[in-house]
């Protein structure tokens, strides 16, 4: 099956500091998705981006489908951000391990 | 506005108990998911249901069995729990190809 891997597998910022989470795919997608899991593990979909980019706020995300990758920007982070963060590719239903994001004051 | 409910949100079982975990979603979603997240882990998709009537395998289907009740749920249940079914299981749903919306989870411990 298809293979996800994310990078880094754990990333520690202050607050107000920029950061950027990787997502590559071994295979071709339709699809992928951008999770955040919160501390209490509740699942909050942050990006649908099978291609091209997207803003919502302080994140964005860009999806080049032919060369296999996603990136997730957080910019000016704050501590609520902290937590994991999964990008999940659709053709399979696969998820990546994740990046745990942890924001200190 | 629920979205996906799941019940129920905590269940201690002894090894070789069964169980039916439920889920329900108001969303008018055709498809339906089954995952499994161990700690430190991403998910794993158990069984997803496409439409209503039909049901797939996914990734990690073996020990569970599934149902698609109707268009709003799909449950998920173990014959006999074994210790290695301890996790938190999450039901996902979506509407077709679009994106997935989870439910809060179900923290399963089996003694």
């Amino acid at each position: 099956g298809i293979q996800v891997e994310q990078s880094p597998p754990d990333l520690i910022l202050q607050e107000g500091a920029n950061s950027t989470l990787r997502c590559n795919f071994s295979d071709s997608v339709n699809n992928l998705q951008w999770f955040h899991q919160n501390p209490w593990g509740q699942l909050i979909n942050l990006f649908y981006i099978p291609s091209g980019t997207k803003q919502n706020g302080r994140l964005s995300a860009t999806t080049v489908a032919t060369e296999r990758y996603s990136l997730l920007y957080i910019s000016s982070s704050q501590t609520t951000d902290s937590g994991v963060y999964f990008c999940a590719v659709r053709g399979d239903m696969r998820f990546g391990a994740g990046t745990r994001l942890t924001v200190k004051p | 506005n629920a979205g996906v409910t799941q019940t129920p949100k905590f269940q201690v079982l002894k090894t070789g108990q069964s169980m039916t975990l439920q889920c329900a979603q108001d969303m008018n979603h055709n498809s339906m998911y089954w995952y499994r997240q161990d700690p430190g882990m991403g998910l794993r998709l158990i069984y997803y249901s496409a439409s209503e009537g039909t049901t797939d395998k996914g990734e990690v289907p073996n020990g569970y069995n599934v149902s698609r009740l109707n268009k709003r749920e799909f449950s998920l249940r173990l014959e006999s729990a074994a210790p290695s079914q301890t996790s938190v299981y999450f039901c996902a749903s979506s509407y077709y190809g679009g994106p997935q919306h989870f439910g809060d989870g179900t923290r399963l411990s089996i003694l």
